[in-house]
């Protein structure tokens, strides 16, 4: 079974440019998260989907960070402009729709971001 | 803010027993807790999880306390690959019918040969 599939695997910007991660969950998995994790600590949610309608989006910085889930299979993650302060691994996750009891995320390798 | 508490880091020699604590004194009923592990420059990989009653699979053991407000991750025969970082999360209630994952900082496990 596949994965989740992320890319690209490296980014180097510099600030106030834009950016955009692609994702692609497990199949059949209805749930896709992203999340940001900063050197040294533990990753934080930025947004929660479920199928292409979003759940949960409280984390994210909504005046520069955008993430879009058509079809309820892909989803794109975008920055614009970016700041220095957004240099972090971005990771995507998928889980099944179901009870808690089932609720085990599948993380992919992440992108990692460097704004100069 | 992650419901759960870990020591930063601890150390195991390759080939004993790792056993990783975990705190969640705040824990409701219905809360399960959830074990993951970060190899350096990987995503996050799922080990185990549980409501109450210890659970094993093939990768380790999970202890919960008869109160549920502690729990013990146990890596039965460490081996080098198992060096990580490990959380321990309690997914807290969030949007309706939802929970929310919150990672913590989690534990620094080095196996040493």
């Amino acid at each position: 079974e596949a994965g989740v599939a992320q890319s690209p695997r490296y980014k180097i910007i510099e600030k106030r440019q834009s950016v955009a991660f692609w994702c692609n969950p497990i199949s059949g998995h209805a749930t896709l998260y992203w999340y940001q994790q900063i050197l040294g600590q533990g990753p934080k949610l930025l947004i929660q989907f479920q199928n292409n309608g979003v759940v949960d989006d409280s984390q994210l910085p909504k005046d520069r960070f955008s993430a879009e889930r058509l079809k309820g299979v892909d989803s794109t993650l975008k920055i614009q402009p970016a700041k220095l302060e957004d240099s972090a691994v971005y990771l995507c996750a998928s889980s099944l729709l179901g009870l808690e009891a089932k609720n085990i995320q599948y993380f992919g390798a992440g992108t990692r971001l460097s704004v100069l | 803010d992650a419901k759960t508490t870990q020591p930063p880091s601890m150390d195991c020699a390759e080939g004993r027993a790792a056993n990783l604590p975990c705190n969640h004194s705040t824990i409701s009923g219905n809360e399960y807790v959830y074990w993951y592990r970060q190899i350096h420059s990987q995503g996050p990989q799922y080990i185990i999880h549980g409501l109450k009653n210890n659970e094993t699979n093939e990768m380790a053991s999970l202890i919960i306390t008869e109160d549920r407000k502690s729990s013990t991750l146990i890596l039965p025969h460490a081996t080098l690959r198992d060096t990580a970082v490990y959380y321990c999360i309690v997914r807290v209630a969030a949007f309706a019918g939802g929970f929310k994952t919150i990672f913590g900082a989690g534990t620094r496990l080095f196996v040493k040969a």
